[in-house]
């Protein structure tokens, strides 16, 4: 099984509705993140988290909202898709302690808002 | 603020060439971290390699090394002897500091082809 897993990977919404994008991991890792992909802008964040106790808006939050239900599981919710949030989410997590903190990704969502 | 700048969207390369992606940033911080990731066409990000800014010597991981130039803020991703599986997306990405608490961001990437 994947480290870091995200479900679903792929969604097709309506406009309007609600949808929760789930990640879990089995890295035991503290901190967790969920990204945007979008077309020539890179990965943006959205939000993190760096214990259950401990959510942070990122630099692109509105829209968004998350949840940290366990060490492992971070899920990130549109609570009314628009159709400028059709984008590939990736959710990341990192140690506390190590080299040089680098992430795990997850394999990604593909959301489509039609 | 933090910022990383990749200026080559795209970029197309012999097989076997060597190729150099660009890599710029901009930061106020002594202590940071430079990261590449590939990102293969099935979308997964893969680590690539690391730099920190207090390494003195350039990091290398097999046939990608990082050409890193503190004073002028660069950190180039050299691939040697180009395969056609390294056709991809490539992020240079930054951590701004050595904390764990601090976020990594992403330039816009590098869409690489190999040519056969």
């Amino acid at each position: 099984d994947a480290d870091v897993t995200q479900t679903p990977r792929n969604r097709i919404t309506k406009t309007g509705k609600r949808i929760m994008l789930e990640c879990s991991q089995t890295k035991g890792h503290d901190r967790m993140y969920w990204y945007r992909q979008d077309p020539g802008l890179g990965l943006r964040l959205i939000y993190y988290s760096f214990d259950v106790k401990d959510i942070n808006k990122g630099e692109i939050s509105d829209g968004y909202s998350v949840s940290r239900q366990a060490q492992a599981k971070f899920s990130l919710s549109l609570e009314s898709a628009i159709p400028n949030q059709t984008a590939l989410y990736f959710c990341a997590t990192s140690a506390r302690t190590g080299t040089h903190y680098g992430y795990t990704f997850g394999s990604g969502t593909r959301l489509t808002v039609v | 603020a933090q910022k990383i700048t990749q200026t080559q969207p795209g970029m197309f390369v012999q097989e076997k060439e060597a190729v150099t992606l660009d890599c710029t940033y901009d930061t106020s911080d002594q202590s940071y971290g430079l990261f590449w990731y590939k990102q293969p066409s099935s979308g997964e990000m893969i680590f690539l390699i690391y730099q920190g800014s207090y390494d003195e010597q350039n990091a290398t991981e097999g046939r990608y090394s990082l050409n890193f130039q503190k004073a002028r803020k660069s950190a180039n991703l050299v691939i040697s002897a180009s395969q056609l599986g390294d056709s991809a997306m490539y992020f240079c990405a930054m951590r701004e500091g050595y904390s764990s608490a601090s976020k990594i961001i992403f330039g816009s990437g590098t869409r690489l082809s190999i040519r056969p």
